[in-house]
């Protein structure tokens, strides 16, 4: 079945910096793919998503790139604030027919350090 | 306001004694699911609704029900709670082919 792997599972970065989080998956058929951040405490939130048919997507400090033929895609924020501290996880997702079935990676937490 | 609504949000039992977590979403979603959230262990889908009166096993099933008799309410059955079930739980709802919203969670202690 579907499979997706995430790494680092922790990544600890200095203010400023940038931080990118790495995902693959094992569907080609894939073609939907969301990345969520859980602050502590909290429900996962969608910050940016990627279909299949773009190859990158930028909102602001957070993008997220596409590469359909290697089965990976990736998260990247720069200039990081103590703020973007969290857990991330990434997702894969096939549209098509009915099953809707979102894939999540193990999760990364993210550490940015003041 | 779209949401997604669980009840209780932090419910402590014993073993054994049947209990159930309610989910509700106003978005008109025909996906639902349940999700528990483990240290180290990432996001395990429990079981899922593609709409009603179809459900689903997803990775982790063992020791949960589910029933999908209404398109906004997904409730998480388990009929005889053990230490082992002890975690928080997310309930979510999605139309295909976009956004998932999460319920606020539900923090489970089995003693």
């Amino acid at each position: 079945g579907e499979n997706v792997e995430q790494h680092p599972s922790t990544l600890s970065v200095q203010e400023g910096d940038s931080a990118v989080i790495k995902c693959t998956y094992s569907d080609s058929a894939s073609n939907y793919f969301p990345w969520y951040k859980q602050e502590l405490g909290k429900r996962p939130q969608l910050i940016i998503d990627i279909r299949s048919n773009v190859g990158e997507k930028k909102d602001q400090r957070i993008a997220v790139t596409l590469n359909k033929t290697a089965k990976h895609f990736s998260l990247h924020i720069t200039e990081t604030q103590p703020e973007d501290s969290a857990v991330y996880f990434c997702a894969a997702s096939i549209t098509r027919g009915n099953t809707g079935k979102l894939i999540f990676g193990q999760g990364t937490t993210l550490q940015v350090k003041p | 306001e779209a949401q997604v609504t669980q009840n209780p949000r932090y419910l402590i039992t014993v073993t054994g004694k049947k209990l159930t977590v309610t989910c509700s979403q106003n978005m008109n979603h025909e996906y639902m699911s349940w999700y528990r959230q483990d240290p180290g262990l990432g996001l395990r889908q429990i079981y899922y609704s593609m709409n009603v009166e179809v459900t689903d096993k997803g990775d982790v099933p063992e020791g949960y029900k589910v029933s999908r008799k209404e398109k906004r309410n997904f409730p998480l059955i388990l009929e005889s709670p053990s230490p082992n079930q002890t975690s928080l739980y997310f309930c979510a709802s999605r139309t295909y082919g976009y956004e998932q919203y999460f319920g606020p969670g539900t923090r489970l202690t089995v003693t």
